[in-house]
């Protein structure tokens, strides 16, 4: 069964540095998301991206984010100087369509900024 | 401001005793409201998604009920493995922008 893929599965980064999570989502989906959640809070929406460009995204996503798909596969967050509250697990969706809200999450990526 | 809210927070049962599990939401103009399962340590799962009041969706031991201000998720005979965090989430607008509910870990015991 086609499954969206995430790198690394923990990161532990110290406070300031740039940290990149990485995403393969399933190869037929048009539409890529990052979500977070930090521990014993709610999901939360960052970022929405079809066609190459960012299509929704929360208060959030501000400049210290960013997302890339670099290639035809992958799909890349990257955070920015990052700060202690920064700390959460990380998800990334992919989706066929919009507005169905079936969406395949990966497994995650753990960020712990010391 | 858009808010999904999940009761109760957790709710343990016996191997067979049905239950449901409440999902309230305050949105300006619902367009879709969706439930998601969560193993420990995963990415949500998939249930159902429901688009107006009055519709039903069923898989397997759940069923997901929606009225015009809250939803519900049906168990039915619950086994063990259905233990998990179940979540609510609802959209807006067209796309997948999802604002989830903070959820209801179930726990089923044998």
């Amino acid at each position: 069964e086609p499954e969206v893929t995430q790198t690394p599965s923990h990161q532990v980064t110290q406070m300031g540095q740039e940290v990149i999570l990485r995403c393969v989502p399933i190869s037929n989906h048009l539409y890529f998301y990052w979500y977070r959640q930090i521990l014993g809070q709610k999901v939360e929406f960052l970022v929405s991206f079809y066609n190459n460009e960012i299509s929704e995204k929360s208060e959030i996503f501000d400049d210290q984010f960013s997302v890339e798909r670099p290639d035809g596969s992958n799909f890349t967050l990257k955070i920015r100087s990052t700060k202690l509250e920064d700390s959460a697990m990380y998800f990334c969706a992919s989706s066929e369509g919009t507005g169905t809200g079936e969406l395949f999450f990966g497994e995650g990526s753990r960020l712990t900024v010391l | 401001e858009d808010q999904v809210t999940q009761s109760p927070e957790a709710l343990r049962l016996q191997e067979g005793e049905s239950s449901s599990l409440n999902c309230s939401y305050t949105v300006s103009g619902l367009r879709g409201l969706f439930w998601y399962r969560q193993d420990p340590g995963k990415g949500p799962e998939f249930l159902f998604t429901l688009y107006s009041a009055g519709e039903e969706k069923e898989k397997e031991r759940l069923k997901a009920t929606l009225t015009k201000k809250e939803s519900f998720l049906h168990i039915t005979a619950p086994k063990p493995e259905d233990s998990a965090t179940y979540l609510c989430a609802a959209t807006v607008g067209a796309g997948n922008m999802l604002t989830f509910g903070g959820g209801t870990r179930l726990m089923v015991k044998p």
